[in-house]
């Protein structure tokens, strides 16, 4: 059984940046298409990015491009989203999920069926 | 991007009851629609993909329907710990994008 074992709680200033990590248990980080998901409070749902398999790159919403970049580190199974140029918009719970998808006789997605616990980010000065 | 909007945005039902929510999509897509449902201080879960298919170990009070730009989740029989939040997302293309979210609350 895949597990996602998220980073601790991060308090920043505007304008500073952020790393979260997810650790990745039961499957190698190269079998999975690891996404990212946040919520601000009282919020709902927010795809921030992740990896499409059929193209094989990372897609980001339009609304980061520029800011975050998510990056894996296949050693350790443990993949990581730096959000840059924080501002107070940005506190959220951010959340890594892995994408379940099928790829025969074309790719098709499921949906997120794996969730790390979540990685509270605060921003305030 | 494909837009999704959900209705209604909270809905108050009791035990036993049939709630089912909808999600609109901005453009019309093939079956690649999920919903989630998520409680307080908790990740989402996912409950339906491909817009009609239970995952293992969802009860079968859950269901979804749907095609093109208008899906539903219809919880036939409502139990105590069906109360929470329930997303619609479209995994047809990238961006993904997920609906603002149905609260369903205890009458």
């Amino acid at each position: 059984q895949v597990q996602l074992v998220q980073s601790g709680a991060e308090v920043k200033k505007p304008g500073a940046s952020v790393k979260v990590s997810c650790k990745v248990s039961g499957y190698t980080l190269t079998e999975l298409s690891m996404h990212w998901v946040r919520q601000a409070p009282g919020k709902g749902l927010e795809w921030v990015g992740g990896f499409n398999p059929k193209d094989d790159e990372t897609v980001y919403a339009q609304k980061f491009q520029g800011r975050v970049t998510m990056t894996e580190d296949t050693s350790t199974d443990t993949a990581y989203m730096e959000l840059s140029s924080l501002r107070s918009e940005d506190t959220a719970v951010y959340y890594c999920a892995s994408l379940w998808f099928g790829e025969l006789p074309h790719y098709y997605y499921y949906g997120m069926d794996v969730w790390g616990q979540g990685t509270t980010v605060t921003v305030s000065s | 991007d494909i837009q999704m909007t959900q209705s209604p945005s909270s809905v108050s039902a009791s035990v036993g009851d049939r709630v089912t929510i909808t999600c609109r999509a901005s453009q019309g897509f093939s079956s690649w629609l999920a919903w989630y449902q998520q409680k307080p201080g908790k990740a989402p879960k996912l409950l339906i993909y491909a817009t009609s298919n239970l995952l293992s170990g969802v009860p079968s009070r859950f269901s979804g329907s749907g095609s093109g730009t208008d899906f539903a989740l219809t919880i036939s029989s409502l139990q105590p710990e069906d109360f929470a939040t329930y997303y619609c997302q479209q995994a047809n293309s990238f961006p993904f994008t997920f609906g603002q979210g149905t609260r369903l609350e205890i009458k």
